[in-house]
């Protein structure tokens, strides 16, 4: 059975920063893709980065380039988001997802909420 | 970046109904698209994977259909279980796009 579980969210004043982490048990993490995804409270589903299986690749959705950092630490089964620059509109639960083979988003954690307010 | 219209934003619904969620993608994404449930307060859940691949486990009443730009999410004899909200998503290329989201309410 697939876990994942993030942690790391908390209240930031803007121009902040955090560290999300992710831990996946179940799978054989080091040949799995990890993805971010976020929601704004009443709001819809917002990608926010992947990293490869061996951390040599990553992507970043234009809104977060340059103040987010993906990264991974396959001894650990862990996956780090580190969100600096935090702006209000950046106030969102952050989830961290799984891949399926084809590259779909199949397993969800509950997410870790990141709240930007002064 | 792909860019992921999804229609209605809501959608109201009585038990029983067939209800049809349209997503249109502004480019050709084959059929890298994949449809999620998402229920107050919760993770959103994977239904549909490859356009039309129901994941184990997702009642036959729910069904995908489309390729290329135009796709639906179908279901039929809708349940009480089935009031959610409905995201599409292109997976063919980054950045990975989600449709708005739609909402099927009780009538």
């Amino acid at each position: 059975q697939v876990q994942v579980a993030e942690s790391g969210g908390g209240v930031v004043q803007p121009g902040g920063s955090l560290r999300l982490s992710c831990t996946a048990s179940g799978i054989a993490f080091a040949s799995y893709a990890m993805h971010w995804v976020r929601q704004a409270p009443g709001r819809g589903l917002e990608w926010v980065s992947v990293i490869s299986f061996n951390g040599s690749k990553t992507f970043y959705a234009d809104s977060v380039m340059g103040r987010f950092t993906i990264s991974r630490d396959n001894s650990k089964n862990t996956v780090f988001l580190q969100v600096s620059s935090l702006r209000v509109d950046d106030t969102a639960l952050y989830y961290c997802v799984v891949p399926g083979h084809g590259g779909e988003l199949e397993y969800w954690g509950l997410g870790t909420l990141v709240t930007v307010s002064s | 970046d792909t860019q992921m219209t999804q229609s209605p934003s809501t959608l109201s619904a009585s038990i029983g109904d067939r209800v049809t969620v349209t997503c249109r993608a502004s480019q050709n994404i084959d059929t890298w698209l994949a449809w999620y449930q998402q229920k107050p307060g919760k993770a959103p859940k994977l239904l549909i994977h490859k356009a039309s691949n129901l994941e184990d486990g997702v009642p036959s009443r729910f069904s995908g259909s489309g390729s290329g730009t135009e796709f639906t999410l179908t279901i039929s004899n809708l349940q009480p279980d089935d009031f959610a909200t409905y995201y599409c998503h292109q997976y063919d290329t980054y950045p990975l796009t989600f449709g708005g989201g739609t909402k099927v309410e009780i009538k």
